[in-house]
């Protein structure tokens, strides 16, 4: 198994420019998730989804678009980049621990180094 | 507001010796927690977590420590490896939210 993968690992935009980071997993997880990871600070929620078709914000979604179309995939989109989503932005996956559908462990990809100047 | 807290930014151990890595929380419907460790230009790994129901979890040499009534818990690693020199998260869930609230990370340097 490959886990979680993302693509991009790197990349620098211009203020206004459009992009998507793409993420994958293949363990048949349910749960995706995109965090962003600013310098010095942790891991902060932006979207996540509980399975194809839904999803939901978490902390800090502005700015940010998502869609779940597969279990596999989760891809965020940056519409018009700003300063501010300079960031390394990390995809993960879960599955459900127990009936109750609590998740507990995430697994997490290499990230994605993004730049906008 | 910063409802998982990890107030040392940075911690330096001899090999050998035990780390402690502290974290607090303010939000009493937490009730899961966990620890990831981070390596320079990778994604977090799962380290060990702990159910709200225990106050002590084990695996190797780490244990974590959870202390509810003074919302803190802690993670100890014993004996302390170069290896362990990394980022470590600390991270809270509400059960059936699926939401983990993180930590800022505690640097752990480990010098041999």
């Amino acid at each position: 198994n490959a886990g979680v993968t993302q693509t991009p690992k790197f990349r620098i935009l211009k203020i206004g420019q459009s992009m998507t980071l793409q993420c994958a997993q293949d363990m048949n997880h349910n749960y995706m998730y995109w965090y962003r990871q600013d310098p010095g600070m942790g891991l902060k929620l932006i979207y996540y989804s509980v399975g194809a078709g839904i999803t939901d914000k978490g902390e800090v979604p502005n700015g940010y678009n998502v869609s779940r179309s597969t279990t596999e995939d989760f891809p965020l989109r940056l519409e018009l980049a700003a300063p501010s989503q300079t960031s390394v932005y990390f995809c993960a996956s879960s599955y459900p621990k127990n009936a109750a559908g609590y998740t507990d462990t995430q697994y997490f990809g290499p990230g994605t180094r993004l730049t906008v100047l | 507001d910063q409802q998982v807290k990890q107030n040392s930014p940075s911690l330096s151990v001899q090999e050998g010796r035990i780390s402690i890595l502290n974290c607090d929380y303010t939000n009493s419907m937490f009730d899961y927690f966990l620890w990831y460790k981070k390596y320079p230009a990778e994604g977090p790994t799962f380290l060990i977590s702990i159910s709200s129901i225990k106050d002590k979890n084990e695996d190797g040499r780490f244990t974590v420590f959870l202390n509810k009534s003074a919302k803190h818990l802690s993670l100890h690693i014993v004996p302390s490896q170069p290896g362990d020199s990394a980022v470590y998260f600390c991270a809270a869930n509400i059960s059936n939210t699926g939401k983990l609230i993180f930590g800022q990370g505690t640097t752990l340097q480990v010098k041999p």
